[in-house]
C-alpha cells in the first residue's frame, strides 16, 4: 500500500506563474520530508526538505509547506521557469533513514 | 502502475563478503534503476539497467563493485561486492513508466548493514 501519494501525475503551468505540487501521506509517524527533481533516466536532485517541527521551509524560489493534521505537504515554485520542467517526487521518513516515495508529478512550464 | 518486490529486505553482512539484491517488477519495463540511500542522506543513483545491454554506471560507481544483471524485462539484480562498513545503506530499485518516464516506482529497499 502506497504510504506516500502524489495524485496528480502531471501539471502544466505558464512561465512566471506559481507551480504547486502536492503530496499526501498516511503514516502519522513520518517526521521528515524531502522533495526531489528528476529528469527521465537521470538521478534525482535533492531540492528541499522539511521536518515535522516546522510548517514551512523556503529556499529561493522553492517553498515547502507541511500540514501535519491533513498529512499533506506541498511544494511551491515561484516564479516557474521552463528549466523547472521535470518530474518532482516527494519522500517521507519516520526515522531519517528509510524513506517512502511518491510516484511523481511531471511538471511542464510553458514559455 | 508497477509493483516492485525486493529481496532481501534486510541483512547483516560480514566485511569482505558479497550480497546480491533481487528486484522483481510485476510488469515489463525497459529501464530499471538502482539507487543507494545512506543513513541521513538523499538518494544516489548507482546505475541504470537496460535489458539486453550493459548497465550504465554513474560517476563513483563501478561494475566490479556493483555488478548488475538484467536477464529480462521484469527482473534485475544488484550485487554489492567485497563489502565494507561504508557500504551499509539502503539499496533501492526503481522503474519509470509513462511515455516520458514521468511516473516513478520504488521498491521498499534492501537495508544492508556491514559489520
Amino acid at each position: 500500500d502506497q504510504q506516500v501519494k502524489q495524485n496528480s501525475p502531471s501539471l502544466s503551468v505558464q512561465e512566471g506563474r506559481i507551480s504547486i505540487l502536492n503530496c499526501d501521506y498516511t503514516n502519522s509517524m513520518f517526521d521528515y520530508f524531502l522533495w526531489y527533481k528528476k529528469y527521465p533516466a537521470e538521478g534525482p536532485t535533492f531540492l528541499i526538505s522539511i521536518s515535522s517541527i516546522k510548517d514551512k521551509n523556503e529556499d529561493g524560489r522553492f517553498t515547502v509547506f507541511l500540514n501535519k493534521s491533513a498529512k499533506h505537504l506541498s511544494l511551491h515554485i515561484v516564479p516557474s521557469q521552463p528549466g523547472d520542467s521535470a518530474v518532482y517526487f516527494c519522500a517521507a521518513s519516520n526515522t531519517g533513514n528509510q524513506f517512502y516515495f511518491g510516484t511523481g508529478t511531471s511538471l511542464t512550464v510553458i514559455p | 502502475s508497477a509493483v516492485i518486490s525486493q529481496k532481501p529486505s534486510r541483512d547483516i553482512c560480514q566485511r569482505g563478503t558479497s550480497l546480491t539484491i533481487q528486484c522483481q517488477v510485476d510488469s515489463q519495463v525497459t529501464m530499471m534503476f538502482w539507487y543507494r540511500q545512506q543513513p541521513g542522506q538523499s538518494l544516489t543513483l548507482i546505475a541504470t539497467a537496460n535489458q539486453g545491454s550493459e548497465a550504465t554506471y554513474e560517476s563513483g560507481f563501478v561494475i566490479d563493485k556493483f555488478p548488475i544483471s538484467r536477464p529480462n524485462l521484469t527482473f534485475s539484480t544488484l550485487t554489492v561486492s567485497n563489502m565494507s562498513p561504508e557500504d551499509s545503506s539502503i539499496y533501492l530499485c526503481s522503474v519509470e513508466t509513462g511515455g516520458s518516464g514521468n511516473t516513478i516506482y520504488f521498491g521498499e529497499g534492501s537495508w544492508l548493514t556491514v559489520v
